[in-house]
């Protein structure tokens, strides 16, 4: 069964940082392109960030290009997000999924940025 | 602001069919067949129905279809059920490795 286990969330402080990882079982993790999705209360789905298999292509929303890096860890099976200068507008629900086209998603992780 | 434009809400009995559209332009929607369709139930995990336009995901019902004409791709629900009351997202590659979703629909049943 492919799981998809997000952790790392929680308050943050504007200007902040913080990084998020995802935990993924029940498939070969190192085949699959990873993506990274959030959702502001109250808002819709946004596209965060993808990388490829290896970790050697990564593309990400534009507003959000140089804060948010995403990466990963084939040896660890994991996904991670490091988010810096943290706004409150990034305040959401971050989910991670598999696949370009997101065939499985996590449950997902809360990001609050508040002081 | 999404690049791709949804109705704010879909409502329609149990039995009957609905349709979502999802419209984009020559940059995104037109331009690949990578249009994916999601539900969301509030609180809980996005479930991917509909991928590369037209293929329903392993385990969903064939109540649920995805077609694309020129811009604007449509998610159809025929035979509404009480379950299926939920927001819908489309998605679509856009260029260069990066992807867009729609604004969400809500679906209701009367």
């Amino acid at each position: 069964e492919v799981q998809l286990v997000e952790s790392g969330g929680g308050l943050v402080q504007p200007g902040g940082s913080l990084r998020l990882s995802c935990a993924a079982s029940g498939f070969t993790f190192s085949d699959y392109y990873m993506t990274w999705v959030r959702q502001a209360p109250g808002k819709g789905l946004e596209w965060v960030a993808n990388i490829n298999e290896d970790g050697s292509d990564k593309y990400y929303e534009e507003s959000l290009k140089g804060r948010f890096t995403i990466s990963r860890d084939n040896a660890k099976n994991s996904l991670y997000l490091q988010m810096n200068t943290l706004r409150a507008d990034d305040t959401a629900v971050y989910y991670c999924a598999r696949k370009g086209y997101r065939d499985y998603w996590g449950q997902g992780t809360l990001v609050t940025v508040s002081s | 602001q999404s690049a791709l434009t949804q109705p704010a809400s879909v409502s329609g009995s149990p039995g009957q069919s609905i349709t979502i559209s999802c419209t984009g332009s020559s940059s995104d929607v037109g331009g690949y067949n990578y249009v994916s369709w999601y539900q969301h139930h509030p609180g809980k995990a996005p479930k991917l129905m509909i991928y590369d336009v037209t293929k329903r995901h392993s385990g969903v019902s064939n109540r649920f279809s995805g077609s694309k004409s020129g811009n604007t791709a449509s998610l159809t629900i025929s035979g509404l059920q009480a379950e299926d009351e939920a927001d819908y997202y489309c998605s679509s590659y856009r260029s260069s490795g990066t992807y867009v979703f729609g604004p969400g629909t809500k679906v209701t049943v009367l």
